[in-house]
């Protein structure tokens, strides 16, 4: 059992380029969720999804974009990098029985943008 | 929105000391609240999920209570080890709004 994996661990943008990130979970998970993690602001719900297909905004979905094709895969996009995205991201994934809803997190991408 | 405050930010004990991290929270209509750990340049890592009809929750030296009514919750750790030594975040509702964390160091 691999858990969450994220792909890639380290990245670096110039502003206006686009990028995707890959979370990927092995647990039959039917919930995925994207944060970002900046200093003083704790984690952020970019956005997440409740199942195969569907998607939702979250806290801060401002200049993201995501799909899950597949329900063990949940990617996030940025169509055109800015300097405040630089954060780290965060994917998880947590079941949708009650008792079990402990959220399993990725090691996380570290994403700069110049 | 819901609001999740961590007191203190920062806190430093010795060895073997029992210490209790604090979580406070604005929005009571929630059904669970989950604590984390999380180590530097690391992913979080669940300690203990709280139900709300639960008072308090238990895993090794770790002991976590919800009071739902008054928007606390809190995590006390017994005998504490340098290995503790992490960020801990509390999540009410369990996985859309979360504290800032308190850095926890223990001195050998």
């Amino acid at each position: 059992n691999a858990g969450v994996t994220q792909t890639p661990k380290f990245r670096v943008l110039k502003t206006g380029q686009s990028m995707t990130l890959l979370c990927a979970q092995d647990m039959n998970h039917e919930y995925m969720y994207w944060y970002r993690q900046d200093p003083g602001m704790g984690l952020r719900l970019i956005h997440y999804s409740v199942g195969e297909g569907t998607t939702a905004k979250g806290e801060v979905p401002d200049g993201y974009n995501v799909s899950r094709l597949k329900k063990q895969n949940f990617l996030l996009g940025l169509e055109s990098a800015a300097p405040s995205q630089t954060s780290v991201y965060f994917c998880a994934s947590s079941s949708l029985k009650r008792g079990q809803e402990t959220q399993y997190f990725g090691p996380g991408t570290r994403l700069l943008v110049l | 929105k819901q609001e999740v405050t961590q007191i203190p930010a920062a806190l430093s004990v010795p060895e073997g000391e029992n210490l209790v991290l604090n979580c406070s929270f604005t929005d009571s209509a929630i059904y669970n609240l989950q604590w984390f750990r999380q180590d530097p340049g690391k992913g979080l890592t669940s300690l203990l999920l709280i139900q709300s009809s639960q008072r308090e929750q238990t895993s090794g030296r770790l002991n976590a209570s919800l009071d739902k009514s008054s928007g606390r919750s809190t995590l006390y750790i017994a005998a504490s080890q340098p290995g503790d030594s992490a960020t801990y975040l509390c999540a009410p509702g369990g996985q859309f709004y979360f504290g800032t964390g308190t850095s926890l160091t223990v001195i050998p």
